[in-house]
């Protein structure tokens, strides 16, 4: 069964320091989507993506955070200069058509900022 | 007012038994309506898609919207311990592009 997968599965680093988180989505799939989970919180919605621009952010995604799609299987999340409060699961997800399809989550990726 | 909100429990129940979970929320431009179920430090599974109003079954699972009183539930029959997880509803709709609004979540432990 297809799946979204995301590496590194922990990455620990500095603050001030530039991170890159990496997802593949399902391979049919054409809307991407960040999400992230700080421990004990709710999981929310950072950017969607479709057609190699983001369709819309919420007031987390600052300047400090960009997506790419740098080829036809990757998708990334940058964090230019994380902070203490980066800190938290970052989840990949994606969906087949419609931008209300069915999200497939990825396992995430653990962020620590020391 | 929160946008959807959910009682985080913890809910402990036998196995075997029903179990109902339940979100509200207040957003009237939501249509869709999803139930998530995530192990701990997992990603969330989805297990149920809804569209407006009304029913719908898959195995041992129901879900229910009731978009006039803006509340959503989730039922699991003959409830087993690899049931045992954190619950998650989540809403969408209106002018978001696929935008995902989570609850908190409940946590359900099925005890053998």
């Amino acid at each position: 069964e297809p799946e979204v997968t995301q590496t590194p599965s922990h990455q620990v680093t500095q603050m001030g320091q530039e991170v890159i988180l990496r997802c593949v989505p399902i391979s049919n799939h054409l809307y991407f989507y960040w999400y992230r989970q700080i421990l004990g919180q709710k999981v929310e919605f950072l950017v969607s993506f479709y057609n190699n621009e983001i369709s819309e952010k919420s007031e987390i995604f600052d300047d400090q955070f960009s997506v790419e799609r740098p080829d036809g299987s990757n998708f990334t999340l940058k964090i230019r200069s994380t902070k203490l409060e980066d800190s938290a699961m970052y989840f990949c997800a994606s969906s087949e058509i419609a931008e209300f399809g069915e999200q497939y989550f990825g396992p995430g990726t653990r962020l620590t900022v020391t | 007012q929160k946008e959807v909100e959910q009682d985080p429990g913890p809910l402990s129940v036998p196995e075997g038994a029903i179990v109902s979970l339940n979100c509200t929320y207040s957003n009237s431009a939501f249509q869709y309506f999803m139930w998530y179920r995530q192990y701990s430090r997992k990603g969330p599974e989805l297990l149920m898609y809804t569209y407006s109003s009304g029913n719908k079954e898959d195995g041992r699972f129901t879900a229910q919207v009731d978009k006039s009183s803006k509340y959503i539930s989730l039922f699991i029959r003959d409830s087993q311990p690899s049931d045992s997880a954190t619950y998650l509803c989540a809403c969408a709709g209106g002018t978001s592009y696929g935008k995902l609004t989570f609850g908190q979540g409940t946590i359900l432990t099925v005890h053998p």
